[in-house]
């Protein structure tokens, strides 16, 4: 079974400043990990994803993300806030191929809010 | 490249309607996925396929809600008929086998 916690809905940053989301995970297979952002009124756009090769993953916009299996963790890092990356950010686990699991569990998002 | 193309983007339909929402998945793309977005219950998977197959509906709702996928290039999903509740956003997403899903912009539901 696989399963994704994020925590905080809301998470408020100044301009500037650094952004971490947070994100833990279960999983019974090795697992592969994944940020979403999503835009208003749009569809989801992958972020960066960790596939089991190295353990910080860089992304686009900036991001980046580091996996750590002893804390089953996946947060989510930007140095520095910019007002264009207020959005909801949703981070999501799935099983490697060979584990047979197909599915994606996403988890309930993270609203950031970029304050100027 | 196109990108997953879900149609129609909005729809207004009254309660007892049946509604159809389409989906072309990416060219090449094996796995299709359907998920429901609402505010109280977030992203939920519907169904997904594999090479056409429906492999797991465990998250349709109830038997209002039906999922096809006659071949690689199109699915639909239909709810009928449809309820108040089902107002939400339903995307669907693609995937060629093990890599990364790719969403669609998404149909966005009401029934009044």
């Amino acid at each position: 079974a696989q399963s994704v916690t994020q925590l905080g809905s809301h998470v408020s940053v100044s301009e500037g400043a650094l952004v971490l989301l947070r994100c833990n995970y279960s999983s019974s297979v090795p697992p592969y990990l994944f940020w979403y952002v999503q835009y208003p009124n749009q569809g989801l756009q992958l972020l960066l994803k960790y596939t089991s090769a190295a353990t910080l993953v860089k992304g686009i916009n900036g991001f980046e993300a580091e996996f750590k299996k002893s804390e089953t963790s996946f947060h989510l890092t930007k140095p520095s806030a910019h007002m264009s990356d207020a959005a909801e950010y949703f981070c999501a686990v799935s099983g490697a191929p060979t584990s047979g699991t197909y599915k994606y569990i996403f988890g309930t998002g993270t609203r950031l809010k970029v304050l100027a | 490249d196109a990108g997953v193309i879900q149609s129609p983007r909005h729809e207004v339909t009254e309660m007892g309607q049946e509604v159809t929402l389409r989906c072309k998945p990416i060219s090449g793309h094996n796995s299709l996925f359907w998920y429901r977005q609402t505010m109280m219950r977030g992203l939920e998977l519907l169904i997904y396929f594999n090479n056409n197959v429906p492999i797991d509906d465990s998250g349709m709702p109830e038997d209002r809600f039906s999922a096809k996928m006659p071949n690689a290039s199109f699915s639909t999903l239909k709810i009928q008929p449809s309820e108040p509740r089902d107002s939400a956003v339903y995307f669907c997403a693609s995937r060629v086998s093990g890599n990364t899903i790719y969403f669609g912009e998404g149909s966005w539901l009401t029934v009044v």
